[in-house]
């Protein structure tokens, strides 16, 4: 069965700093993959996709990478502020058209 | 735009009791779902809809789970009888299918909170 991973539950970093999440899966080939950030008490919003054939994909503060080769995503927020603090959710999907696997997520918390 | 619109959004009742769960998806929006998430986890596919019909409920508790998409745009999730472990968020999400946008992309509501004591 497929399996996603993300690097840590928690992670804290200083405002201003580069924060780098980490998305692995496992017995899964998507043909792209989403992340989505979740605030306490709220449904998840979604943020970036993207697709097996695309290497990087950037919007504001936002960069995602994809290797397929190394079924990881990479997801960056630089210049990170305290209102970026947040769970963050990867969702690999495409095996099957419309379904969203998605990972526990990780707690981001930049402090000042 | 509206939002999806979920509701009630938190709910107590006792073990052996029916729930149910209601789900305004945005406009427009063709495909349905409804997710559960325990504390701490990603969401968790319970069962998709294309319009009105389920596509998708391979994930679905059908002893005690049932959903409806009557009309293909308003959708209730019914859980008859709650069990203690069924304490988690139900989330409703929809997405623009053959409407436009990529249609993988979903919109959450903001969920509903059961407790089952």
């Amino acid at each position: 069965s497929q399996k996603i991973e993300q690097n840590s539950e928690a992670l804290n970093i200083q405002e201003g700093k580069t924060a780098t999440l980490t998305c692995n899966y496992t017995n899964y080939s998507p043909a792209y993959l989403q992340w989505y950030r979740q605030d306490p008490g709220r449904g998840p919003v979604f943020l970036l996709l993207i697709r097996e054939n695309e290497k990087e994909k950037r919007k504001e503060r936002l960069k995602v990478t994809f290797d397929t080769t190394l079924k990881q995503s990479l997801f960056h927020i630089t210049a990170s502020q305290p209102a970026d603090s947040a769970t963050y959710l990867c969702a690999p999907g495409g095996s099957t058209l419309g379904r969203l696997y998605f990972g526990r997520g990780t707690q981001l918390t930049v402090w000042p | 735009e509206a939002g999806v619109v979920q509701s009630p959004r938190y709910k107590i009742i006792e073990k052996k009791q029916p729930v149910a769960f209601w789900c305004n998806p945005i406009s427009g929006h063709n495909t349905l779902y409804w997710y559960l998430q325990n504390l701490g986890q990603g969401p968790e596919l319970l069962i998709r809809y294309e319009n009105e019909e389920a596509v998708d409920d391979s994930q679905l508790p059908k002893d005690r789970f049932s959903a409806e998409r009557l009309k293909g745009v308003d959708s209730t999730l019914k859980i008859q009888p709650a069990e203690l472990g069924d304490s988690a968020v139900y989330l409703c999400a929809s997405s623009p299918g053959l409407a436009g946008g990529f249609r993988d992309t979903q919109y959450f509501g903001p969920g509903t909170r059961l407790t089952v004591l």
